[in-house]
């Protein structure tokens, strides 16, 4: 199995302002993706940390809102810039290792006032 | 496109009773279907995995069964206890480094 420390556990911040997640994993993991949770409804993906390399984003998330950074195979993070209300949400990280291992962090609950 | 279906979206049943939910997925290729519960704010916890070739699989009072044929897949709960309260999260995956595609869950509720 594979251990995920995924801080801060939960924030409350004020609009305009950023927030960084991070991602630590205990052994190395080929893939690192980063979902959003917001209330009621499932995990949508924001994007694909990619190690060395900028990260995939899916439609209707961009680099500017969402940076990610993936320095090596066990370490990556999220910003949320300029932070709106909408943004509130619960924040994952998961990590991939073959075709059946999955792994979660416990999630960052963001809000945002 | 890749989409990942479950119903009822909430359930409430009493504390002992038997409860069923629901899947259906159109993800392609097919590699594994997941079950997950998830906590109020925590991350999902894995229940069940299965492959292509496996039609049940259990994990205590869990047992998840895949039709592949008809993309479809069921959770039954036996016996429900309080502590079963949360949401239950079907996810498949396409195989090799794709992303989990999620299903938006099901809120189950167990009362006294």
């Amino acid at each position: 199995s594979a251990v995920i420390s995924q801080k801060p556990s939960r924030d409350i911040c004020q609009r305009g302002t950023s927030l960084t997640i991070q991602c630590q994993v205990d052994s190395q993991v080929t893939m690192m993706f980063w979902y959003r949770q917001q209330p009621g409804q499932s995990l949508t993906l924001i994007a694909t940390a990619n190690q060395g390399s900028e990260a995939t984003y899916e439609s209707g998330f961009v680099i500017d809102k969402f940076p990610i950074s993936r320095p090596n195979l066990t370490f990556s993070t999220l910003t949320v810039s300029n932070m709106s209300p909408e943004d509130s949400s619960i924040y994952l990280c998961t990590v991939s290792r073959g075709n059946t291992e999955a792994f979660f962090g416990q999630g960052t609950r963001l809000t945002v006032v | 496109k890749n989409q990942v279906e479950q119903s009822p979206q909430s359930l409430i049943i009493l504390e002992g009773k038997n409860c069923t939910l629901q899947c259906n997925y159109t993800v392609s290729p097919f590699s594994n279907l997941r079950w997950y519960k998830q906590d109020t704010g925590r991350g999902p916890v894995s229940l069940t995995i299965m492959t292509f070739s496996e039609n049940t699989k259990s994990n205590g009072r869990y047992t998840a069964t895949l039709d592949a044929d008809t993309k479809q897949s069921s959770l039954h709960i036996t016996a429900s206890q309080l502590s079963d309260s949360a949401s239950y999260i079907c996810v498949v995956s396409a195989g090799g480094n794709t992303p989990l595609v999620f299903g938006k869950g099901t809120r189950l509720s167990v009362i006294a």
